[in-house]
């Protein structure tokens, strides 16, 4: 059955610095998506993507964060100045026909 | 990756009861409603979907119904097993053609043997 992948499972980061979450959603999929989770709190939508570009985004999606679809499988979340805050679960997705099929997350934790 | 808040609600069911996980949802516009599943460890799953438009759909094991005038919805789980302790949560489409989908808090369903 075709999953989403996503690297790191985890990862580590100092305050201040860039982190790139990648994903590599199901192949023959169009739309694809950015969530995160804090510990103890609820899932968020961070950002949707449709035909290399973004359609639409959150509140918290503000100018430290960005979205690439750098070549024909990949997908990347990029956070170039890590705040405490950010530290959560992240989550890709992607869309077929009939439903969403999520990542297993890459947990950042930012010191 | 699961919902592990000290205040998550918690579900404890026998093996092979039925288990109703409900969900109050906060936009009356909302059109299309999802149910997830999601395992410690794991990823949100997706098990099932209705619009608007319904008031009830089944699929394997689960149905899920909506109740507009309340805002409200439940998923049923028939024969419970113990594959099927988890956390649940439902999230709701606002409508409009938007994707920012309103995650739900989510139920922690746990299987007695």
């Amino acid at each position: 059955e075709p999953e989403v992948t996503q690297t790191p499972s985890h990862q580590v980061t100092q305050m201040g610095q860039e982190v790139i979450l990648r994903c590599v959603p199901i192949s023959n999929h169009l739309y694809f998506y950015w969530y995160r989770q804090i510990l103890g709190q609820k899932v968020e939508f961070l950002v949707s993507f449709y035909n290399n570009e973004i359609s639409e985004k959150s509140e918290i999606f503000d100018d430290q964060f960005s979205v690439e679809r750098p070549d024909g499988s990949n997908f990347t979340l990029k956070i170039r100045s890590t705040k405490l805050e950010d530290s959560a679960m992240y989550f890709c997705a992607s869309r077929g026909r009939d439903s969403e099929y999520f990542g297993p997350g890459t947990r950042l934790t930012v010191l | 990756g699961e919902s592990v808040g000290l205040h998550l609600p918690t579900l404890s069911v026998q093996e092979g009861d039925n288990s109703i996980i409900n969900c109050a949802y906060s936009n009356s516009a909302s059109d299309y409603f999802i149910w997830y599943k999601q395992e410690s460890g794991k990823g949100p799953q997706f098990i099932i979907d209705i619009r608007s438009n319904m008031d009830k759909r089944q699929g394997q094991r689960v149905t899920v119904l909506l109740n507009k005038t309340v805002k409200h919805l439940s998923l049923q789980i028939a024969a419970t097993q113990p594959g099927d302790s988890a956390v649940y949560f439902c999230a709701e489409n606002p409508g409009s053609g938007t994707y920012k989908y309103i995650f739900g808090t989510g139920t922690r369903l746990k299987v007695l043997a």
